[in-house]
């Protein structure tokens, strides 16, 4: 049972460029989560999913753009990478009632 | 605005001894609570939660309390282990999604 895996796990962009994290949960959650953590910081909420055509908005969404087609997959999408991007993003899901189950991690620098 | 607050960046206790991490948050509309256990390059891990019906939560060597006039919960971690050196975040928020995540607190037991 893989969880929720995340890809890439490294990643370096140019400013400007654009790239897509992908997040697949093999567990039937229908909620899915976007978060960045910042160096001394909490995780801050991107975007977020309660089932399959469904997303909105968190703490943090500006830069960024996600879809939800499957119950598997959450991809984030970043489409003019900025510096102030570079972070470590965590994907996770989970059922309602329950603790979050996160990916592993995608550390992202934007240069 | 930084809704749930974990003011310790860091603690240190000797093996066997209680750990205490402490958390506030602002929010009075939060009703649901969790803490996560974050090694280094994994994602969170989720340890224990609470809901505002209670006033604690255990599971083994955790507990968690909660007093929502003083908007503080803390996690216990009695004896505490050299393999719990992790950091431990705080997390708030209603019905379990759009949960707001404290800085975190780096515990160090040492044997």
């Amino acid at each position: 049972n893989a969880g929720v895996t995340q890809t890439p796990k490294f990643r370096i962009l140019k400013i400007g460029q654009s790239m897509t994290l992908q997040c697949a949960q093999d567990m039937n959650h229908n909620y899915m989560y976007w978060y960045r953590q910042d160096p001394g910081m909490g995780l801050k909420l991107i975007y977020y999913s309660v089932g399959a055509g469904i997303t909105d908005k968190g703490e943090v969404p500006n830069g960024y753009n996600v879809s939800r087609s499957t119950t598997e997959d959450f991809p984030l999408r970043l489409e003019l990478a900025a510096p102030s991007q570079t972070s470590v993003y965590f994907c996770a899901s989970s059922v309602v009632g329950d603790g979050y189950t996160f990916g592993s991690g995608t550390r992202l620098t934007v240069v | 605005d930084q809704q749930v607050k974990q003011n310790s960046p860091s603690l240190s206790v000797q093996e066997g001894r209680i750990s205490i991490l402490n958390c506030d948050y602002t929010n009075s509309m939060f009703d649901y609570f969790l803490w996560y256990k974050k090694y280094p390059a994994e994602g969170p891990t989720f340890l224990i939660s609470i809901s505002s019906i209670k006033d604690k939560n255990e599971d083994g060597r955790f507990t968690v309390f909660l007093n929502k006039s003083a908007k503080h919960l803390s996690l216990h971690i009695v004896p505490s282990q050299p393999g719990d050196s992790a950091v431990y975040f705080c997390a708030a928020g209603q019905h379990n999604n759009d949960m707001r995540f404290g800085a975190g607190t780096r515990l160090t037991v040492k044997p």
